[in-house]
């Protein structure tokens, strides 16, 4: 149980071009999800929260105009990398829990975005 | 943003070695979870404590959150090839009411046949 899983696995864009990325929780219903980047060899940093119904949370010195995020149901969550330019590159992974906000984060595959 | 003090940062061992790893943070958590992170994808859950001084296996891997809340390890025994990996600690804050995770900077664990 707690499946989460995010889709394209990998995408190639040019600059100035705009990428979404979906993350669904396919067994268990998320009014919370979490999307993180992640750059290589370096831990997990949490980008913002994207809440059902409502706004999303962004962290301090994320760009929400840049990172647009829309979570229109109980199973999805979007983020869309608008006018991408290639410092956006990374590996962006969301995550979901399937119980209150005690309970473990299950993660995505994530998604590696290679802008050129 | 805060991470946790993970450490050691990267460790080469031997099959059928054991392998141990903490994490330590200035503030009390109510929640210690360990992932392992293979190349490309996503972290994996592997244990998730809830209690201070509670211990808890899952085959191999045991892990326990520390006494004074602010401290967890992992232990892997009789490591295998396939432990190979990037292993993260989380944890929230007991002062959180977001449920926010904070992440340790991982340990790469490199296993020789």
């Amino acid at each position: 149980g707690a499946v989460v899983s995010q889709h394209p696995s990998r995408v190639i864009c040019k600059s100035g071009t705009s990428v979404k990325i979906e993350c669904r929780s396919l067994d268990f219903q998320a009014t919370t999800m979490f999307w993180y980047r992640q750059f290589p060899k370096q831990s997990l940093m949490l980008m913002a929260t994207s809440n059902e119904g409502s706004k999303a949370t962004y962290e301090q010195g994320v760009e929400k105009d840049k990172f647009l995020i829309n979570h229109a149901s109980l199973t999805l969550s979007t983020l869309t990398v608008t006018s991408a330019h290639p410092e956006d590159s990374s590996f962006y992974i969301c995550s979901a829990r399937p119980g209150d906000y005690n309970s473990p984060l299950h993660f995505g595959n994530g998604t590696r975005l290679t802008v050129t | 943003g805060q991470q946790l003090n993970q450490s050691p940062q990267s460790m080469f061992i031997q099959e059928g070695e054991d392998v141990s790893m903490n994490c330590t943070s200035s503030s009390i958590f109510n929640t210690w979870l360990w992932y392992k992170q293979d190349p490309g994808e996503g972290p994996v859950l592997l244990i998730a404590l809830y209690k201070a001084g509670e211990l808890t296996s899952n085959g191999r891997l045991t892990a326990q959150f520390g006494i004074t809340r602010k401290d967890s390890f992992l232990n892997i025994s009789a490591s295998i090839p396939s432990d190979v990996g990037i292993y993260f600690c989380a944890g929230r804050r007991l002062s959180s009411n977001t449920g926010k995770l904070i992440f340790g900077q991982g340990t790469t664990l490199q296993v020789k046949p």
